[in-house]
């Protein structure tokens, strides 16, 4: 039972352009989301976050929108930079819970 | 600063098997979550430990056991391991003060069953 999904598995973007990623989830209990980016051989690092009672955050480079109507989330990073290719997952967890699930990743390739 | 540690980074079992792995948190984090990250697939909640208890726990078997020590580290055990467990296992630590709260990932133990 997939509740959190990333439709896109690859995405390729020229430097200095900016790269959009999606994410959709089912459970409308959902009320806090995070993005994380992740190279080979590492861990998930933590990028940027949004609960559900804002529709937008920023954090220099990187914006994160929510629709709640939609249940849709996406990340905007502008602009692109080849350090920014990786693997890209979105997570979400009920109020409190810590209990996150994440999609399966969008891989980013930024282009020089 | 120690970030979240795991050991070892690889490990290879045959399928019967048990295994082990380990966790260290972030210094300052009391909450230690498990991970199991399929090949393609996002990580998928194993379970949370805190005040050295299983807080939650997500859908899987018996199989997958776990501790958490005084000092926040935490173990996670597979027994009877199946050729399906082969993954990479990442381990999460953060702060269980309030709503909200961030995961810090370790960069995993890769784990393969032969």
């Amino acid at each position: 039972d997939q509740q959190v999904k990333q439709n896109s598995p690859s995405l390729s973007v020229q430097e200095g352009r900016i790269s959009i990623l999606n994410c959709d989830y089912t459970n409308s209990m959902f009320d806090y989301f995070l993005w994380y980016k992740k190279y080979p051989a590492e861990g998930p690092t933590f990028l940027i976050s949004i609960s559900s009672i804002k529709d937008k955050n920023e954090d220099g480079r990187f914006t994160v929108f929510l629709n709640k109507s939609a249940k849709h989330l996406s990340l905007h990073i502008v602009p692109s930079q080849p350090g920014d290719s990786a693997v890209y997952f979105c997570a979400a967890s009920e109020y409190n819970f810590n209990k996150f699930y994440f999609g399966s990743g969008t891989k980013l390739n930024v282009k020089p | 600063d120690a970030g979240v540690t795991q050991s070892p980074t690889h490990l290879i079992k045959t399928r019967g098997q048990q295994v082990t792995l380990r966790c260290s948190p972030k210094s300052g984090h009391d909450t230690v979550s498990w991970y199991q990250q399929a090949l393609g697939q996002g990580p998928q909640f194993i379970f949370q430990y805190y005040e050295e208890e299983e807080r939650q726990r997500g859908n899987f078997p018996d199989r997958f056991s776990g501790h958490q020590f005084p000092n926040y580290s935490s173990e996670l055990n597979v027994n009877a391991l199946l050729l399906g467990d082969s993954a990479l296992y990442l381990c999460a630590s953060s702060l269980r003060t309030g709503v909200n709260e961030k995961l810090f990932f370790g960069s995993g133990t890769q784990l393969s069953v032969l």
